[in-house]
């Protein structure tokens, strides 16, 4: 079946420091690819995709790309802000028959500090 | 353009108490999700429904049961609440229509079982 790894978290960072946070996947076919960002106290909310191998998803300064011969997703960010405080899902959709399910990593928390 | 909305936001139940979560989506998309996110575990798809007039279990579907009402409205029912039912539920949507098949999700309903 389909499966979804993190880097575990906390991930603490001072403000202005580079992020990286890791994902890799297991699934048949050409999945999509998704990282979903979860603030304090509110439901996720889209991030970024992308749909096929060398895709660049990008948004708000981040960025990752669909390797697919490491089959990774990786999540960057040059320079991260207190207000990217958050815990962040990898998330993959095999889109397969009439409704596609998201298979979820378990998400990692980052904390920006001044 | 409300997008996915959920009730209540809160609720404090006693074991064997049952009660409906609500959610409707102002989206007109044709897929409907529930899932509950337990902390180190991620989102757990819990039953969806890819159409209206159809529901299908997921993940975890056990003590659980779902209406699809219509287009918009798609319900969880916790028959008899047990402890191991605490945890915050979100009810997300999609659009099939040609990839790449991203979910849009609610607030949550965060639910405490004594």
């Amino acid at each position: 079946g389909n499966s979804v790894t993190q880097m575990e978290g906390p991930v603490t960072l001072s403000e202005e420091a580079f992020l990286t946070i890791n994902c890799t996947y297991t699934a048949t076919g050409y999945p999509s690819l998704f990282w979903y960002v979860q603030y304090p106290g509110e439901g996720l909310q889209l991030l970024l995709k992308a749909t096929k191998a060398d895709d660049k998803g990008s948004n708000k300064g981040f960025e990752a790309t669909y390797r697919k011969e490491t089959t990774s997703f990786h999540l960057e960010k040059g320079s991260v802000q207190v207000s990217d405080s958050a815990v962040y899902f990898c998330a993959l959709s095999d889109g397969a028959g009439t409704a596609s399910k998201l298979t979820f990593g378990t998400g990692t928390r980052l904390q920006v500090t001044l | 353009n409300a997008g996915v909305t959920q009730t209540p936001k809160f609720q404090v139940l006693k074991t064997g108490q049952s009660m409906t979560l609500q959610c409707a989506q102002d989206m007109n998309h044709n897929s409907m999700y529930w899932y509950r996110q337990d902390p180190g575990m991620g989102l757990r798809l819990i039953y969806y429904s890819a159409s209206e007039g159809t529901t299908d279990k997921g993940e975890v579907p056990n003590g659980y049961n779902v209406s699809r009402l219509n287009k918009r409205e798609f319900s969880l029912r916790l028959e008899s609440a047990a402890p191991s039912q605490t945890s915050v539920y979100f009810c997300a949507s999609s659009n099939l229509a040609g990839g790449p098949y991203e979910q849009f999700f609610g607030p949550g309903t965060r639910l405490t079982v004594l």
